[in-house]
């Protein structure tokens, strides 16, 4: 079973709140990732950090910014929480080999009213 | 990244095998053929993923055509807690991400 964790699991805030979604693995994997996924649609990546002080934007373009200053925290920021940025965040983690599987945690339900 | 191709949506009797398609006619060399799941509001889970050869794990078994332009997961018998979206991804071996497509929702009937 993976060890990765997301906190908090839902979160409604008002428009204009400064959040920062937390992410944590205890398996050592270098590489980890942030998702975005709206109900019944596909998974977007919006960051991806390959170890400690790399952070690089994924697919789809996010107002979120991640820092990765320990391996096993990958936090998620939205400075001004708007409407829009309503949707499920999704954390990953990997340990870089060839077939490089993810491990995903439960998810951040984040609306913003 | 290469792309795949999937059945929008399938369905299955309980304790019946059930077989998944996924069409990926671009494969490279290099790419491998990962399977994941996603059960109603969880994260993403992972099931299976190869290469060339077939392969068998506790969850499932994935097929791989000769030519590699296809292959098939096949959950030997379903349950309903297999009801879930179904995603088949390409991924090359030196790639940094995994590009998840609108995958297949599996619904399974008692």
């Amino acid at each position: 079973e993976a060890d990765i964790y997301q906190t908090p699991r839902y979160l409604v805030i008002g428009t204009g709140k400064k959040i920062t979604l937390e992410c944590s693995q205890t398996m050592g994997h270098d590489k980890m990732y942030w998702y975005q996924q709206d109900p019944g649609m596909e998974l977007h990546l919006i960051h991806y950090s390959y170890g400690v002080n790399s952070t690089e934007k994924g697919d789809l373009s996010s107002e979120s910014t991640v820092s990765r200053i320990r391996t096993e925290h990958f936090p998620l920021t939205l400075e001004s929480a708007r409407p829009s940025h309503t949707s499920q965040y999704l954390c990953a983690s990997s340990e870089g080999l060839a077939a490089d599987t993810q491990y995903f945690g439960p998810g951040t339900r984040l609306t913003v009213l | 990244d290469a792309k795949t191709t999937q059945p929008n949506s399938m369905e299955s009797n309980e304790e019946e095998p059930v077989h998944l398609p996924c069409n990926h006619s671009t494969i490279s060399g290099t790419d491998y053929i990962h399977w994941y799941r996603q059960l109603p509001s969880q994260g993403p889970e992972y099931v299976i993923h190869g290469l060339t050869s077939n392969v068998n794990n506790r969850m499932a078994s994935l097929a791989i055509a000769e030519d590699r332009k296809s292959s098939t997961l096949i959950l030997h018998r379903a349950t309903l807690r297999d009801a879930a979206v179904y995603y088949c991804i390409l991924r090359d071996v030196g790639g940094n991400k995994l590009v998840f497509g609108a995958g297949t929702i599996l619904r399974v009937k008692s």
